[in-house]
């Protein structure tokens, strides 16, 4: 069964611009989470989507947003990027069930010049 | 609200001798816990979780886990360390529509 796979796997980007990351879950899974991790903030939640509706959302501003297609797959979006937003962003999916475990991608490492 | 504690950002251990890592979790709600490995560029991968059947959970690579609720802790432990156990280590409780409260890390750091 294949895995979570996250594409790019690393990209660089200049300040002002924008970049779009990929997402496609494990074969029936329906919930897509992503996160951002930093050496100094840890793993952050950015959003969760689930059946292409977004159920839950963290404490990031309206530049990171996010969309989830029919086949769950998902991607991610940051505009105007700033320095700050150099991180690893990491995507997981899971079964829609109270004690499922996140099964998470390898990431895609963003540098920001 | 759910929130999860690690105390101690890096541990060092023998290769041989115990592991202990150490979480403390607060829930308001019987709570879904986990401890995810990360090694170096790339993603967390699930070591073990605790679902309410058993206090003591295995998971893979000889570690294991025990829910103490009188204590809200969920420490991971593993007898002897390996080389390979070096990697740094997350705990986390998980909340309403899979979002998961993570710790902030413990590096683990294995001397031969």
């Amino acid at each position: 069964k294949a895995g979570v796979t996250q594409t790019p796997r690393y990209l660089i980007k200049t300040r002002g611009q924008q970049v779009t990351l990929s997402c496609s879950p494990i074969s029936g899974h329906r919930s897509v989470s992503w996160y951002q991790q930093t050496p100094g903030q840890g793993l952050q939640f950015l959003f969760e989507y689930f059946s292409e509706t977004q159920r839950n959302k963290g404490n990031f501003p309206g530049r990171f947003s996010g969309r989830q297609f029919s086949n769950s797959r998902s991607e991610m979006n940051v505009s105007t990027l700033e320095l700050g937003d150099s991180a690893l962003y990491l995507c997981a999916s899971s079964l829609d069930v109270t004690e499922g475990e996140l099964f998470f991608g390898e990431g895609s490492r963003l540098t920001v010049l | 609200a759910q929130s999860v504690t690690q105390l101690g950002s890096h541990v060092s251990v023998s290769e041989g001798a115990l592991v202990l890592l150490r979480c403390n979790y607060s829930s308001s709600v019987p709570p879904y816990l986990f401890w995810y490995v990360q090694y170096p560029n790339q993603g967390l991968q699930l070591l073990l979780k605790y679902t309410s059947a058993a206090t003591l959970v295995k998971g893979i690579n000889g570690f294991e886990a025990e829910f103490k609720k009188s204590e809200t802790s969920f420490h991971l432990t593993k007898p002897s360390a390996h080389m390979s156990d070096a990697a740094e280590y997350f705990c986390a409780v998980s909340g309403n529509f899979n979002k998961f409260y993570f710790g902030s890390g413990t590096k683990l750091n294995v001397k031969p």
